[in-house]
């Protein structure tokens, strides 16, 4: 079954500090990626997604992720966070023209003033 | 457009008491979910509908029913609640396009059972 994995449950950072979270895949086949994200006592917005064409790319509040097909992982990163960037933070992925996504655990994500 | 609206926010049941969830969406997306999001589990499906009549289980089914009379509304229903079923419950719904099956969420519902 395919399955998602997230590397880190929780991150603790400073402000400003660079940020990259793990996210890896099991599925051979042609997928769609997304992280979607969840600030305290919200419900889960989509930050970013890829379905084909440039590798790399952008979503909102400054976010980027990068798919590498080779090694099955579409990692989340941004250069410098802020107090406002801490929530919880979710990879995704669904098969070519399936409809459901499998989705990781989940990374909480700390951001310290 | 109100997206994916759930009722109600939050609701407290007794062991063995049933209840039903609404959701209900306005941008007339095919594809309908129900999942349920407990600590460090990510987000469970539980059953979802590709179209108004059509439903399948998911991940963890057992304990709920859902219909699909109408596009708008994808109800969930809990038969005879039980502590386990104590969790938060979002439905999300997404269009069938080319556009990835992009999920657009509910604000949740917080469910505890006593």
């Amino acid at each position: 079954a395919q399955s998602v994995s997230q590397h880190n449950h929780h991150v603790i950072l400073s402000e400003a500090a660079s940020l990259e979270l793990g996210c890896n895949y099991s599925y051979g086949g042609t997928v769609n990626l997304f992280w979607y994200v969840q600030y305290p006592g919200q419900h889960l917005q989509l930050l970013l997604k890829y379905f084909s064409g440039d590798p790399l790319v952008k979503g909102i509040k400054g976010f980027e992720a990068e798919f590498i097909k080779s090694k099955f992982s579409f990692n989340l990163r941004k250069p410098s966070v802020q107090w406002s960037d801490t929530a919880e933070y979710f990879c995704a992925v669904n098969e070519e023209s399936n409809y459901q996504l499998i989705w990781g655990a989940g990374t909480k994500l700390i951001i310290k003033p | 457009n109100a997206g994916v609206t759930q009722t109600p926010k939050f609701q407290v049941l007794k062991t063995g008491q049933s209840m039903t969830l609404q959701c209900a969406q306005d941008m007339n997306h095919e594809y309908m979910s129900w999942y349920r999001q407990d600590p460090g589990m990510g987000l469970r499906l539980i059953h979802y509908s590709v179209g108004a009549g059509i439903t399948d289980q998911g991940e963890v089914p057992n304990g709920y029913n859902v219909s699909r009379s109408t596009t708008e509304d994808f109800p969930l229903r809990l038969l005879s609640a039980a502590p386990s079923q104590t969790s938060v419950y979002f439905c999300a719904s997404s269009s069938t396009g080319l556009a990835g099956y992009e999920q657009y969420f509910g604000p949740g519902t917080r469910l505890t059972v006593t």
